[in-house]
């Protein structure tokens, strides 16, 4: 298995305040990304990242920042938390963009907003 | 306009019985892969099975096969002799030769049920 996690896995928080997640790899990968999954959506795409200090917008990016500082790190960020981004959140890391190599996700985090 | 389409929100098999998950794709692009991830109820989502656009052969990893249709641009998961394990949701995606930055676009997902 590859060495992703995630922190907090759960957290509960109220409108309008900052929350940040933190993505924590192991395997010195310079691809990470940031989706969230919602019923009937799949997963989309908010954030990702092809190396330290190096991020780009996904798809559903309104409302998120991140940052990468380190290549171990990718932390996501919602500056003013509202219900809309009640969600689970999934990090993943890839090695390269090589179309077949496959990303891998970490555990998830639960997040709700009240 | 949906890119990938699993039009089946849920399905059901008996054990041990092979079981096909949908999945439709659309893209203009030549160059392009498709990957199936299984989400169990523990919620982690567990990469299963890759196939590339310019690959002339089906891929199989174990139990798990890929009905690849390029012309019809489907992309079906086979899982052979289902067992409980195997009940979770199953998503279809695609990463475009043109995409970039390596987006994975998912489907809705299909949610199997292997019953004893």
């Amino acid at each position: 298995d590859a060495g992703i996690t995630q922190s907090p896995r759960h957290k509960v928080t109220e409108t309008g305040t900052p929350v940040t997640l933190r993505c924590h790899q192991t395997e010195n990968h310079r691809y990470m990304y940031w989706y969230r999954q919602d019923p009937g959506h799949g997963l989309r795409l908010i954030h990702y990242s092809y190396g330290v200090k190096d991020t780009d917008k996904g798809e559903v990016s309104d409302g998120y920042s991140v940052s990468r500082s380190k290549t171990e790190d990718f932390l996501l960020t919602l500056e003013s938390a509202t219900s809309s981004q009640t969600s689970v959140y999934f990090c993943a890391i890839s090695e390269s963009f090589d179309l077949n190599k496959a990303q891998y996700f970490g555990p998830g985090t639960r997040l709700t907003v009240l | 306009a949906q890119k990938i389409t699993q039009t089946q929100p849920g399905m059901f098999v008996q054990e041990k019985e092979a079981v096909t998950l949908d999945c439709t794709y659309d893209t203009s692009d030549q160059s392009y892969g498709l990957f199936w991830y299984k989400q169990p109820s523990s919620g982690e989502m567990i990469f299963l099975i890759y196939q590339g656009s310019y690959d002339e052969q089906n891929a199989t990893e174990g139990r798990y096969s890929l009905n690849f249709q390029k012309a019809r641009k489907s992309a079906n998961l086979v899982i052979s002799a289902s067992q409980l394990g195997d009940s979770a949701m199953y998503f279809c995606a695609m990463r475009e030769g043109s995409g970039g930055y390596n987006k994975l676009i998912f489907g809705a997902g299909t949610r199997l049920a292997v019953h004893p």
